[in-house]
């Protein structure tokens, strides 16, 4: 079975761009998360989608927003990108909301200049 | 709000020594508690998780971790590292009640000398 993919593996953009971040889940995993990876901050919930629905949201600023669509892949979006944005963007997904292991992609590495 | 330490940073040791790295999590209700590996220039896989049960966990590559609720602590173990087993290992914890989305440490970096 295929793993959780994420498109593209390194983007490079300038502050005040936006950018948008895929992810396709392992197959029949309808809940997808996204996580920041940064080395001051560590690993940080950014928030999960299931069913199309955001169920849950970290402690972001409204730049950071995503999507979810019918197939379970899911889509990031970062506004007004600002130079503490670069960082590796990992997407998880999980069959379910409940007691499910999350499985991580490879991640986005964006550099905001 | 709810958080996890992992108290050792960065940990050196030679070939075929014993590991121990820290994992303390905050008091939230029922956990499910899951230690995750970073490999140079891979992604996050899964080592070994703990819904219920049995304390002591075994995962994959040797290594094992056990609960233990009254100290909030699921410490990983292996008895005798390898050189690939140098990477970077995450503890992270959801919590049964609420969202049950993961909490991660900040990592123990593993540096393994042939």
């Amino acid at each position: 079975k295929a793993g959780v993919t994420q498109t593209p593996r390194y983007l490079i953009k300038t502050r005040g761009q936006q950018v948008t971040l895929s992810c396709s889940p392992i197959s029949g995993h309808r809940s997808v998360s996204w996580y920041q990876q940064t080395p001051g901050q560590g690993l940080q919930f950014l928030f999960e989608y299931f069913s199309e629905t955001q169920r849950n949201k970290g402690n972001f600023p409204g730049r950071f927003s995503g999507r979810q669509f019918s197939n379970s892949r899911s889509e990031m979006n970062v506004s007004t990108l600002e130079l503490g944005d670069s960082a590796l963007y990992l997407c998880a997904s999980r069959r379910g909301l409940g007691q499910e292991t999350q499985y991580f992609g490879p991640g986005t590495r964006l550099l905001v200049l | 709000a709810q958080s996890v330490s992992q108290h050792n940073h960065h940990v050196i040791l030679s070939e075929a020594a014993s590991l121990e790295l820290g994992c303390n999590y905050s008091y939230g209700g029922t956990v499910n508690l899951f230690w995750y590996v970073q490999y140079p220039g891979q992604h996050l896989q899964l080592l070994l998780k703990y819904f219920s049960g049995d304390p002591l966990v075994k995962g994959i590559k040797g290594f094992e971790a056990e609960f233990i609720k009254s100290k909030f602590s699921f410490n990983l173990r292996k008895p005798s590292v390898q050189w690939s087993d140098t990477a970077e290992y995450f503890c992270a914890v959801s919590y049964q009640t609420g969202a049950n989305n993961l909490f991660f440490g900040t990592g123990t970096r593993l540096t393994v000398i042939p």
